[in-house]
């Protein structure tokens, strides 16, 4: 079966630096994804990660490792804007269909 | 560039009533894919199209829900009786023939009283 596990809430202080986690257990894998959701919009689209290793794009970076499962995603200088749920989404090899997780839900104070 | 659009963005109907659902797609997007999220649970896959064409429904939950995408265009959800474990937030996403991004709609909340 398929099962992407990542922690339902965080919280964190403006300014600083925060990790969100997620583990997955697919029958396949073709590439993982994390999105951004603020309340009542549209979930964005913010890292791809296929292979191994670190990608940065400005504030957010997102790491994978696929022989253990796991990803997460570094969000940097953290805004109150990025108050919002993370959602880490895999796509099953042969497949380009998404697999969720129930997704994060950070809040960040002042 | 205009995103993904879903209508309505609110809809409140009874049980056993009928709702239509529409998504239009980011233009030249040949892929567009139905989700939903009831409450308190994962966004989940209902259905995949190729241009016109059906290319995975696996998702869907029954034979109440009918999507069509005629022209390969906009693409409906009809819910046909609608019952109370049918609420939640139907979205609607696209991509293009590469498949990489994922772009979504705002959603479609559904209420089924």
């Amino acid at each position: 079966g398929q099962n992407i596990d990542q922690p339902t809430e965080m919280t964190a202080t403006e300014g600083a630096i925060v990790q969100i986690n997620c583990t997955y257990q697919t029958s396949g894998f073709n590439g993982l994804f994390w999105y951004q959701q603020h309340a009542g919009e549209a979930p964005t689209f913010l890292s791809y990660n296929v292979l191994d290793g670190l990608e940065e794009k400005g504030r957010f970076s997102s790491f994978l490792s696929r022989s253990k499962g796991y990803s997460y995603l570094l969000l940097k200088e953290l805004q109150m804007k990025d108050s919002a749920s993370y959602l880490c989404a895999v796509r099953d090899r042969g497949y380009s269909t998404l697999t969720f997780g129930k997704g994060t839900m950070l809040l960040v104070s002042p | 560039e205009a995103g993904v659009t879903q209508f309505p963005s609110h809809s409140v109907i009874e049980k056993g009533q009928t709702v239509t659902l529409r998504c239009d797609p980011i233009s030249g997007h040949d892929n567009l894919y139905w989700y939903r999220r009831v409450m308190g649970k994962e966004i989940k896959f209902l259905l995949h199209f190729v241009k016109e064409s059906k290319q995975d429904e696996s998702g869907m939950p029954n034979n109440r829900f009918l999507a069509e995408r005629t022209g390969g265009t906009y693409s409906t959800l009809k819910v046909q009786p609608a019952e109370l474990e049918d609420s939640g937030v139907y979205f609607c996403a696209s991509s293009d023939r590469m498949n990489e991004k994922l772009f979504f709609g705002s959603g479609t909340q559904l209420s089924v009283l």
